[in-house]
């Protein structure tokens, strides 16, 4: 079965300061992969999804980007923080077009 | 546009009585809908979903197209189900195959 690995689980950064955060895929081969925002009470958030090395769909407009660098990682960058980018990020691993997701132990990032 | 709507933020009960999480959805195809809980200091996870017509830790949910809803029951409550219920739905057909839309949440708490 998949598990997916987030790092770092705490984060806080300057505003102005660049974001990388990292997920990786072990135990499947060409996932669809998914970035999430978590805020309290307004859900779980698509940020990005990615159906192959390279394939980056964005679904909400803002100051982050993604990219796929291999099979199975999965990168959320900022170049400068903002205030509001500030969340608990999670990172999902899909294997199929069944809409069965799983999901990393996530990042909680504060911006000060 | 795929939406989810969960109308409960909090929702509280005592041990051994009935509990219903309502979801309703907006979708102009044939939906998948899941149920994924968080547990404290767990990952998300799949607790259901409707095409598996399963019963899950004795949860069961029956999707209802007339009234588009796909409410999550259990007939006795036990303090382990305390946890955030999220709904969620996948389109079927094209790129929507990949993508979860989730509802903003309700937080279950059961009392003894």
């Amino acid at each position: 079965s998949q598990t997916i690995h987030q790092w770092p689980a705490t984060l806080v950064q300057p505003v102005g300061s660049p974001l990388s955060l990292e997920c990786t895929v072990e135990g499947t081969s060409n996932p669809n992969l998914y970035w999430y925002r978590q805020a309290a009470g307004r859900g779980l958030q698509l940020l990005f999804y990615s159906v192959g090395i390279g394939q980056i769909s964005s679904e909400v407009p803002q100051n982050l980007s993604a990219s796929r660098p291999q099979d199975r990682q999965f990168i959320l960058s900022s170049k400068k923080l903002l205030l509001s980018d500030s969340g608990f990020y999670l990172c999902a691993c899909g294997t199929g077009p069944n809409g069965v997701q799983y999901f990393g132990a996530g990042t909680r990032l504060s911006v000060l | 546009a795929q939406r989810v709507t969960q109308p409960e933020k909090l929702l509280s009960v005592f041990k051994g009585a009935p509990v219903e999480l309502k979801c309703n959805y907006s979708y102009s195809g044939s939906p998948e809908l899941f149920w994924y809980v968080q547990y404290s200091r767990q990952r998300l996870q799949l607790l259901l979903r409707h095409i598996s017509r399963e019963s899950i830790k004795g949860f069961t949910a029956d999707l209802n197209k007339g009234e588009t809803s796909f409410h999550l029951k259990k007939p006795f409550a036990q303090e382990e189900d305390s946890a955030m219920y999220y709904c969620a739905l996948s389109g079927r057909g094209g790129g929507s195959n990949y993508k979860l839309t989730f509802g903003k949440g309700t937080l279950l708490t059961v009392n003894p």
